[in-house]
Formats: C-alpha cells, sequence, structure tokens
C-alpha cells in the first residue's frame, strides 16, 4: 500500500509569511495528489487536485506542485483564515487506495 | 448547490452494527463515484471506501470484510453498513463525491471535490 507522509506535523507561522508543507509518498503516484485544508469542527476543503491545479474558488495563495514521490503545497502570503489542518490525499489508480497523509497542523505564532 | 448530508450514527455497543446514510442533491448522484471518509476524535482523516457510478468498490483494510459500501440511484443515497463494530471505528464519517478530471491529453485526475458535514459513530459499552 502506497503511505503518504507529510512534514512538518505542526507549523508555527506569522501573518504573512510564506510557508510550505511537503508530502512525500512511498511510492510514484504521477501527479493523482489532492491537498485539503480542515478547520475545527468542519469538514475538509479541496484546495488542489491533480497536484498542482487550484480548485475553483481558492486563492491564489494557495498553490501545489510536484510529481511522483515528493510535492508540496505552498501558501505565498498567510492569511488569518489559513490557520487550520492541511493534509495531502493520493488518489492513484493502483492500488485504489486513497490514504492520507497524518496531517500537517498550520498555528499562529 | 451541491449538498451531502449524513445520518444513522449514534452509540452501539461492541460487536453490534450500525447504517450510515448520506443524502446526495444538486447533481447527478448515478454518474459519480462517492466515498467514505472517518475521522476518530482529535485524529487525521481515514480514507474508508470508494463505490464507483458502475459499481466497482475498494475498502481500506482496515475495514475490509465488516463494512459494505452500497447505492441507491433512484433516492439519490449512499449507504455504509458497518459490521463488527469496534472501539476503533469510534469516528465521525463524512461522505464524499468524487470528481473526475480531464484535460486535453485524457485523464487527469481525482479528488472528492464535497463533503457532507458527517455523523457520528461511538462504539462502547
Amino acid at each position: 500500500d502506497i503511505q503518504l507522509t507529510q512534514s512538518p506535523s505542526f507549523l508555527s507561522a506569522s501573518i504573512g509569511d510564506r510557508v510550505t508543507i511537503t508530502c512525500r509518498a512511498s511510492q510514484g503516484i504521477s501527479t493523482y495528489l489532492a491537498w485539503y485544508q480542515q478547520k475545527p469542527g468542519k469538514a475538509p476543503k479541496l484546495l488542489i487536485y491533480s497536484a498542482s491545479t487550484l480548485q475553483s474558488g481558492v486563492p491564489s495563495r494557495f498553490s501545489g506542485s510536484g510529481s511522483g514521490t515528493e510535492f508540496s503545497l505552498t501558501i505565498s502570503s498567510l492569511q488569518p483564515e489559513d490557520f487550520a489542518t492541511y493534509y495531502c490525499q493520493q488518489l492513484n489508480s493502483y492500488p485504489r487506495l486513497y490514504t492520507f497523509g497524518q496531517g500537517t497542523k498550520l498555528e499562529i505564532k | 448547490e451541491v449538498q451531502l448530508v449524513e445520518s444513522g450514527g449514534g452509540l452501539v455497543q461492541p460487536g453490534g452494527s450500525l447504517r450510515l446514510s448520506c443524502a446526495a442533491s444538486g447533481f447527478i448522484f448515478s454518474n459519480y463515484a462517492m466515498s467514505w471518509v472517518r475521522q476518530a476524535p482529535g485524529k487525521g482523516l481515514e480514507w474508508v471506501s470508494t463505490l464507483s457510478s458502475s459499481g466497482t468498490i475498494y475498502y481500506a483494510d482496515s475495514v475490509k470484510g465488516r463494512f459494505s459500501i452500497s447505492r441507491d440511484n433512484s433516492k439519490n443515497t449512499l449507504y455504509l453498513q458497518m459490521n463488527s463494530l469496534g472501539a476503533e471505528d469510534t469516528a465521525l464519517y463524512y461522505c464524499a463525491k468524487v470528481e473526475y478530471y480531464y484535460d486535453s491529453t485524457g485523464f487527469n485526475g481525482r479528488a472528492f471535490d464535497y463533503w457532507g458535514q458527517g455523523t457520528l459513530v461511538t462504539v462502547s459499552s
């Protein structure tokens, strides 16, 4: 099975900072990776699919990159509403097991 | 507007069963794969199962043989039958719609683009 490892697990940053979260897959998954944002008490929200395509309505300060086994989510200038937990998810075709990373909690410094 | 509303959660004893439902609206339900994802209290997201529009089913190893996913396209509803429940199954269960993406070269990926608000399952004696 494909494992996803996110780093860091916790991140403390300030408003206006540029932050990057990394997601590493245990085997190549092409660009079949999505990123989600989850705020306390809320359902996850899709931010990016296919590793780098921004979901409609998501602010352009969010961006994704990578392919194969190394992926990243970057927030160019942190806003107050961005403090949340972020998850990557692999959606490779084989095996069809859509595992999530363990999450990265982004907190205000 | 796409809406997904889960129901059926509650308190169940270890070894018991429960059936979750997810009522969908705002899209052509029969055309889309649907999934269940769970989140134990204070923990991360765990994919549980996916049912394609054509009827192909996938399960996480942690629930295989105990959980069964199904759908009724006439009622726009997704189900999750959960048997032999244990404490490790205690979680908030979300249903999610699976979107497929295409570009000029063909299939370009998939993602869970809409989520319900979840239904809480507690397994305890």
